[in-house]
């Protein structure tokens, strides 16, 4: 069965800051990865996914992640915060027909 | 514009009073979820559809119930609603031809049963 970990419930990153959201993962076979952002009181927008190729991949709002197997990991990078990006973020791996989330963690960047 | 849309956004009902929460999208998706978020615990899927007719369960399908008469249709039933079935509940789709794609999810529906 395929998991996924976000093991950070929150970060707190100054505005203009890099930040880092990390998330690891357990699938068995070649993994799908995605991220998600959840703004208050909204469902989940998509921010970036990786499929196949460069292990680093580029999405929505300046964020990008950066694709690890040996490390099982794909963190989500972005090099300078804004306050807008406060928000909670997901980690999900499609495995099959079923995507599976992480816990989520809340980002919170401070002006 | 392009979108999943889920009815009622909010709902308090009590134990046992049958319940249905309607999910339509407009994309012509053929796959579509259910998804439950509960605070630390993520998303869990609850049941998924590959296409009109076609339903599987995910990884929390007790007490729920779901159809896919329709392609753009997918409502989710709760028979016998239970407390533990307070939750904040997301309708998505996405296409399902070639590589996995990014999921485009509803504005959720916050149910409480007491």
């Amino acid at each position: 069965a395929q998991s996924v970990a976000q093991p950070e419930d929150q970060v707190n990153v100054a505005e203009g800051n890099p930040l880092t959201v990390k998330c690891t993962y357990s699938v068995s076979g070649n993994p799908y990865l995605f991220w998600y952002v959840q703004y208050p009181n909204r469902g989940l927008q998509f921010l970036l996914k990786y499929i196949t190729g460069d292990n680093l991949v580029k999405g929505s709002y300046g964020f990008e992640a950066e694709f690890n197997k040996s490390q099982t990991s794909f963190h989500l990078k972005k090099p300078s915060a804004l306050v807008s990006d406060s928000a909670l973020y997901f980690c999900a791996v499609n495995y099959g027909n079923m995507l599976t989330f992480g816990g989520g963690t809340r980002l919170m960047v401070k002006p | 514009e392009a979108q999943v849309t889920q009815n009622p956004r909010y709902l308090i009902t009590v134990t046992g009073k049958k319940l249905t929460v309607t999910c339509s999208q407009n994309m012509n998706h053929e796959y579509m979820s259910w998804y439950r978020q509960d605070p630390g615990l993520g998303l869990r899927q609850i049941y998924y559809s590959m296409n009109v007719e076609v339903t599987d369960k995910g990884d929390v399908p007790e007490g729920y119930k779901v159809s896919r008469k329709e392609k753009r249709n997918f409502p989710l039933i709760l028979e016998s609603p239970s407390p533990n079935q307070t939750s904040l509940y997301f309708c998505a789709s996405s296409p399902t031809s070639g590589s996995p794609h990014e999921q485009y999810f509803g504005p959720g529906t916050r149910l409480t049963v007491t």
